[in-house]
């Protein structure tokens, strides 16, 4: 395990379903992200926490909604999915909003809207 | 705005030989760092190398290095010795601004052959 743990790894889902995704890390970082990656296009940042505190939104629709409720955990929570957003879900970790070392990242979840 | 280019989307080499990853990037940031980033199939996204750009030398990680050219705002990769294991998706990164934002490029898919 790199640190940061996601689960499900794996998650398929109806378009009328509600679901949601884990992110956990155990590194003592303070900002935690979520990024969406697609085929053939490059990462995109979702939402940004740092302290807890939602820092960043990304003009993500309202369908995704995030949740961090201490600075070692974050949530992604579904609802209403549209098939374009089938894609791996990662989540990372730094220590606080400089990104100078770089971002600790999970597995990703595989999300496939149906 | 930041932007990361990286013009090879596929490369191949053989086992125990050198190749080169290309990167361009725009910024208008004069403290910046920039990452290459590694995604093999397990999709963990793991750091492989990270340059400071106030930094004239080139990082060296082993048998990765940089060959970092900021006036010309280039970031290249060079695995050495390649290996099996090397197979993966290669991500050039930058990271600047005010809030450190990450921004990747499309990636290079690397397939090291035996």
């Amino acid at each position: 395990e790199t640190g940061v743990t996601q689960t499900p790894r794996h998650l398929v889902m109806g378009m009328t379903n509600k679901k949601s995704l884990k992110c956990e890390q155990h590194l003592g970082h303070n900002a935690m992200y979520w990024y969406k990656q697609s085929a053939k296009k490059p990462l995109e940042l979702m939402f940004v926490y740092n302290f807890k505190e939602q820092t960043e939104n990304n003009s993500v629709p309202s369908r995704f909604s995030p949740e961090c409720p201490n600075s070692s955990h974050l949530f992604l929570h579904l609802h209403t999915l549209q098939p374009e957003d089938s894609a791996l879900y990662l989540c990372a970790s730094s220590q606080g909003r400089e990104g100078g070392y770089g971002y600790t990242f999970g597995s990703g979840t595989r999300l496939t809207v149906v | 705005a930041q932007t990361v280019t990286q013009s090879q989307p596929e490369m191949s080499v053989q086992e125990a030989e050198t190749v080169t990853l290309s990167c361009t990037y725009d910024t208008s940031e004069n403290n910046y760092y920039l990452f290459w980033y590694k995604q093999p199939p397990s999709r963990q996204m793991i750091l492989v190398i990270r340059q400071e750009a106030y930094k004239q030398q080139n990082a060296t990680e082993n048998r990765f290095s940089v060959n970092f050219q900021k006036a010309a705002k280039s970031f290249s990769l060079k695995i050495s010795d390649s290996q099996l294991g090397d197979t993966a998706m290669y991500f050039c990164v930058h990271s600047g601004g005010s809030n450190y934002k990450l921004t990747f490029g499309k990636g290079t898919l690397l397939t090291v052959n035996p």
